[in-house]
Order: structure tokens, then C-alpha cells, then sequence
């Protein structure tokens, strides 16, 4: 298996602009979570999708991020307007639950925000 | 809300030490308890994933115990090396399977 993929794999912009990245989950995998990294306060669960269905999207940090499933193997987070305090790492991982709902992490997209 | 800490925030061992690395949770009732390794600017790698009826998982030199009454879990790497420097994460996911990370523990093991 391709494991998760992610793309694009680094995102410069200029502040104000839309940033989209995108998931392709493991196959077979019906969780699918996106997180966000920063030295300041750790790694972050964003969005927590099941079956494509948002299940928990308390850690969306305002209006200006929002998240997609449109089928199980794809997932967008956008950002619109981008700012530089949403400069970081972000994370998508998927889990399922015939392998015990381990998570397996994508290599991670690494936002600049200028 | 759930909390995980992991103690201690950094370590520095020589080669060859066993080391204990700590992770605890506040809230007991845990679906399961997965361990990371992430290297500097890669994704995490996934080493051991117990579940909330078990008591331990080994893999190689890597053991990790669980225990939810305590609300701790331990990462015993025996026999280090070099190549496990790395910051070690764990991740606890609650009855409402909704994960939650700790901030992780860096290790050096320096030849």
C-alpha cells in the first residue's frame, strides 16, 4: 500500500491568498483525521472525519478553515484567508477498525504564510 | 477533556543505555494507546499500538506497557543506538475514539 498521501508536500504564500491541501487516505480506511503542528503547542487534531462525515471539528481554529470529504478516498482542508499564524505543518492521518484503529500518518505539508 | 503529558521533555543518553520514556492520561476510559517516533521534519512513524484490555506490546528492542488505573503508559527501549534519537510521541483516543497527542519526549543517544 501507497500509505497516505498528501499533497502538495510544501505551500509558500502570500498572506490573504487560499490554501488548499489535500488527503488521500489509506484504502480501506474510514477515519480519517487532520492535524496541525507547530512548535508552539504541539501536534493539533483539527477535523476528525468517519465514514466521510465530520464526527469532531472543535479543534478548527475559526471561519477560515474548513474541511471536505467528498468520498473515502480523498479529504481537502482549505484555508481562506490565509495569515501567517497559520503557518505550519499540517498532518492528515487515517485509521480503520479491522486493524484496530492504529493511525498511519501521511509525510506532512509543510504552510508558509508570508 | 482528555490530557496526555509525557515526562521528561528531553533526554540525553549514551549509547547502549535502556531508557524509560512516560506517558500519562487523565481520563482512564481509553479505546487504545498508540506510540510515534517522528523524526526532524518527517511525518510520524507509528512503533506500538496497545489496546485498552491489554497490558503490554513488543516489537524488537521497543516495549510499551499500559496501565489505565493509573492513567500511565511506559516506551522501555532496550540496548539504545544512535539511530533511535528521534522525539517519541504518544497518543491516547477516548471512548469517542477522538485522539489526543502528548508533546512528545526528544531523545538523543549520542555514540
Amino acid at each position: 500500500d501507497a500509505g497516505v498521501i498528501q499533497s502538495p508536500r510544501h505551500e509558500v504564500t502570500e498572506m490573504g491568498q487560499e490554501v488548499t491541501l489535500r488527503c488521500k487516505p489509506i484504502s480501506g480506511h474510514n477515519s480519517l483525521f487532520w492535524y496541525r503542528q507547530t512548535m508552539m503547542r504541539g501536534l493539533e487534531l483539527l477535523i476528525y472525519f468517519n465514514n466521510n462525515v465530520p464526527i469532531d471539528d472543535s479543534g478548527m481554529p475559526e471561519d477560515r478553515f474548513s474541511a471536505k470529504m467528498p468520498n473515502a478516498s480523498f479529504s481537502t482542508l482549505k484555508i481562506q484567508p490565509s495569515e501567517p499564524r497559520d503557518s505550519a505543518v499540517y498532518f492528515c492521518a487515517s485509521s480503520a477498525p479491522n486493524t484496530y484503529n492504529e493511525q498511519f500518518f501521511g509525510p506532512g505539508t509543510r504552510l508558509t504564510v508570508l | 477533556k482528555q490530557e496526555v503529558t509525557q515526562i521528561p521533555a528531553a533526554l540525553s543518553v549514551p549509547e547502549g543505555e535502556n531508557l524509560v520514556l512516560n506517558c500519562s492520561f487523565t481520563d482512564s476510559a481509553i479505546y487504545n494507546l498508540q506510540w510515534f517516533r517522528q523524526d526532524p521534519g518527517k511525518g510520524l512513524t507509528s512503533l506500538l499500538l496497545i489496546q485498552s484490555s491489554q497490558r503490554e506490546q513488543t516489537s524488537g528492542r521497543l516495549n510499551a506497557s499500559l496501565d489505565k488505573s493509573s492513567g500511565r503508559s511506559t516506551l522501555y527501549i532496550a540496548a539504545s543506538q544512535p539511530g533511535d534519537s528521534a522525539t517519541y510521541l504518544c497518543a491516547v483516543r477516548g471512548g469517542s475514539y477522538i485522539p489526543t497527542f502528548g508533546r512528545g519526549t526528544s531523545l538523543i543517544v549520542h555514540p
